[in-house]
């Protein structure tokens, strides 16, 4: 079955970077999408950018200047990575698949990764 | 970017009820409207794409009408396992906006 695991390192130094994985199975990187998504405590859900199956990726411009996306289809692992971490960057973040053929809707996700910005 | 707004932050409701999600897109967005159901533990699931399409293995009372920029998620008959937040996500431009959220209660 389709799944997905983040893999974060929790705790980040401010102004530090942070990296987090996302592993999937049940479907291969080179004919889907994934995205990632944060969600700050009590908050709404941020769409932070997608890497597509082809590998053209699109990043949230607000966030643009501080994230990396990248994957390696041959280990079914996406990257994210932001820089220049601040106390307001804490949140889970997600990974989820971007379907096909159902009008870019992210159809699974995994079960997010807690960071927590704090010296 | 287009805004999306969901109005209720929260709702309060009966286990059988109808209940009625609305999001309001800030410009016309051609369908292109997604509902995702987040439980209490973090999960997320979706449950409607292109407005009112169910996604596999979504139960049948839950269902999703609207044009232009206004959009609603309906769920029949509230139950138990129905109590969530539940977002809109624009999906045909960038950023993939999501609105607020909805909290539902009982």
């Amino acid at each position: 079955q389709v799944q997905l695991k983040e893999s974060g390192p929790g705790l980040v130094a401010p102004s530090q970077s942070l990296s987090i994985t996302c592993t999937v199975s049940g479907f291969s990187l080179i004919s889907y999408g994934v995205h990632w998504v944060r969600q700050p405590p009590g908050k709404g859900l941020e769409w932070l950018g997608v890497i597509w199956a082809g590998g053209s990726i699109h990043y949230n411009s607000a966030l643009m200047s501080r994230l990396t996306i990248s994957k390696d289809n041959s280990k079914s692992q996406v990257f994210l990575e932001m820089n220049s971490l601040q106390t307001d960057d804490t949140a889970m973040y997600y990974c989820a698949r971007g379907g096909v053929g159902n009008y870019y809707a992210m159809d699974y996700w995994g079960q997010g990764t807690s960071v927590t910005v704090s010296s | 970017d287009i805004q999306m707004t969901q109005t209720t932050s929260s709702l309060s409701a009966s286990l059988g009820d109808r209940v009625t999600i609305s999001c309001r897109a800030s410009q016309d967005i051609g369908n292109y409207l997604n509902w995702y159901q987040q439980k209490p533990d973090g999960t997320v699931k979706l449950l409607i794409y292109y407005t009112s399409r169910l996604h596999s293995g979504v139960p049948s009372r839950f269902s999703g009408s609207g044009s232009g920029t206004d959009y609603s998620l309906t769920i029949s008959t509230l139950e138990q396992e129905d109590i969530a937040t539940y977002f809109c996500q624009l999906a045909n431009k960038l950023p993939y906006t999501f609105g607020g959220g909805t909290k539902l209660e009982i």
